[in-house]
């Protein structure tokens, strides 16, 4: 059956540093992976998706990049963090279309300070 | 972008109590998703149901596509129910602002 892995499960980091957020899926090949954040209290807002290795589609405009070494590694990162990156992280993955079903991961809660 | 409006946003329901969420959508959409996200903050998948019904124990949901809407139906609802139950549609995933279940022994 298929996993998907994320971590850290939390994160607390000073304003200005890095981040490095990695996820994994085992169990299938060939998936799309996507990345989500959730802000407190509200839904969850698409990143990034990505159909294959070395694709990267953006949906929002930020502070944050991604990138896929790897068939099942999708890693999320930035040069330096902002408190408005604050939140809940979540990996995604799904195969076929984009538009199939997608399985969550279980999230990293980053606070910035 | 897509709409996406849930109602209610909160409902505090009794233990046995049954309940109706409802998801409206602005577009057409040829996908749409229910999770329950539970306390410790993970989604879990409820229905993949772009259209028609389907049900899965005490849970069914039905998609209207053609008037842009969603149900999701809990029966003889337990306090584990308890959480926020989102639905997402559309290439980019638009979720609602979710429903707040809280369900009382």
């Amino acid at each position: 059956s298929q996993t998907i892995h994320q971590w850290p499960a939390t994160l607390v980091q000073p304003v200005g540093s890095p981040l490095s957020l990695e996820c994994t899926v085992e169990g299938t090949s060939n998936p799309n992976l996507y990345w989500y954040r959730q802000a407190a209290g509200r839904g969850l807002q698409l990143l990034f998706y990505s159909v294959g290795i070395g694709q990267i589609s953006s949906e929002v405009p930020q502070n944050l990049s991604a990138s896929r070494p790897q068939d099942r590694q999708f890693i999320l990162s930035s040069k330096k963090l902002l408190l408005s990156d604050s939140g809940f992280y979540l990996c995604a993955w799904s195969v076929g279309g984009l538009m199939n079903e997608q399985y969550f991961g279980p999230g990293t809660r980053l606070t910035v300070t | 972008g897509i709409q996406v409006e849930q109602s209610p946003p909160d409902l505090i329901l009794q233990e046995g109590a049954n309940s109706t969420l409802r998801c409206n959508f602005s577009d057409s959409v040829n996908n749409l998703q229910w999770f329950h996200q539970n306390p410790w903050g993970q989604l879990i998948n409820l229905f993949y149901i772009p259209s028609g019904t389907k049900q899965n124990g005490r849970l069914s949901a039905t998609t209207v596509a053609t008037e842009r809407y969603s149900l999701l139906y809990i029966s003889s609802s337990q306090t584990t129910d308890s959480g926020v139950y989102f639905c997402a549609v559309g290439l980019d995933m638009r979720f609602g602002a979710g429903t707040r279940l809280t369900v009382k022994p």
